[in-house]
């Protein structure tokens, strides 16, 4: 079974808007972290935003908030005011588990284009 | 504050071969893990090292091997080349393995080709 699914493989949306990417995942391991990472045509990977299994609250970070429904294993990222450099892949990924590996576990990743 | 290098950006490669890919980690950080990315896929979890030992290993066969060095950059051998080695080969830094939340910097990684 696929641990994390982003069942969007492109998205697009108008600058200054707000466009949401769906992540899901699956772990039986009351202890995970979730990860968004943004990957421009350049390749490097940018570390987004984090939340862990046990936050009560959903993460932020400037333009970038993580809707997280723990009981629907969800871990939606919005971005708000979209930009044109915002036009990327994107990744959300889950860590299991703390004192492991800390191996991160990739979707596929959607594809967003930000048009004016 | 130096961030994560990678080197060679770019590599071709025959089948058969073998090659070295170098990751310089970010200053401070004594963790490294590789991933291979695929065209069109997420990047999925070679190996880490933490403090020259590997400390985990994912799906991938024993002809993928790595080093880390005193000064945490660290290696990664292919070896026996196949076509399907081809893919983007990103190396990610970060500080410890125990925080769940530990953020991995990534490298702009290094892309091969296998002919």
């Amino acid at each position: 079974a696929q641990k994390i699914t982003q069942t969007q493989p492109g998205m697009f949306v108008q600058e200054k808007e707000a466009v949401t990417l769906d992540c899901t995942y699956d772990t039986s391991d009351p202890s995970y972290g979730l990860f968004w990472y943004k990957q421009p045509s350049s390749g490097e990977m940018i570390f987004l935003i984090y939340q862990g299994s046990y936050d009560q609250q959903n993460a932020t970070e400037g333009r970038y908030s993580l809707n997280f429904q723990k009981a629907r294993k969800s871990a939606n990222l919005v971005i708000s005011a979209s930009q044109l450099g915002d036009s990327a892949m994107y990744f959300c990924a889950m860590r299991e588990g703390p004192g492991t590996a800390s191996k991160l576990t990739f979707g596929t990743g959607t594809r967003l284009q930000v048009t004016l | 504050e130096t961030g994560v290098t990678q080197s060679p950006t770019h590599l071709i490669k025959t089948r058969g071969q073998q090659v070295t890919l170098r990751c310089s980690s970010q200053s401070g950080h004594n963790t490294v893990s590789w991933y291979q990315q695929a065209l069109g896929q997420g990047p999925q979890f070679i190996f880490q090292y933490y403090r020259e030992e590997e400390n985990g290993r994912g799906n991938f066969p024993p002809r993928f091997s790595g080093l880390q060095f005193p000064n945490y950059s660290s290696e990664l051998n292919v070896n026996a080349l196949e076509l399907d080695d081809s893919a983007l080969y990103l190396c990610a830094s970060s500080l410890g393995v125990r925080a769940l939340g530990n953020e991995q910097f990534f490298g702009p990684g290094t892309r091969l080709t296998v002919l």
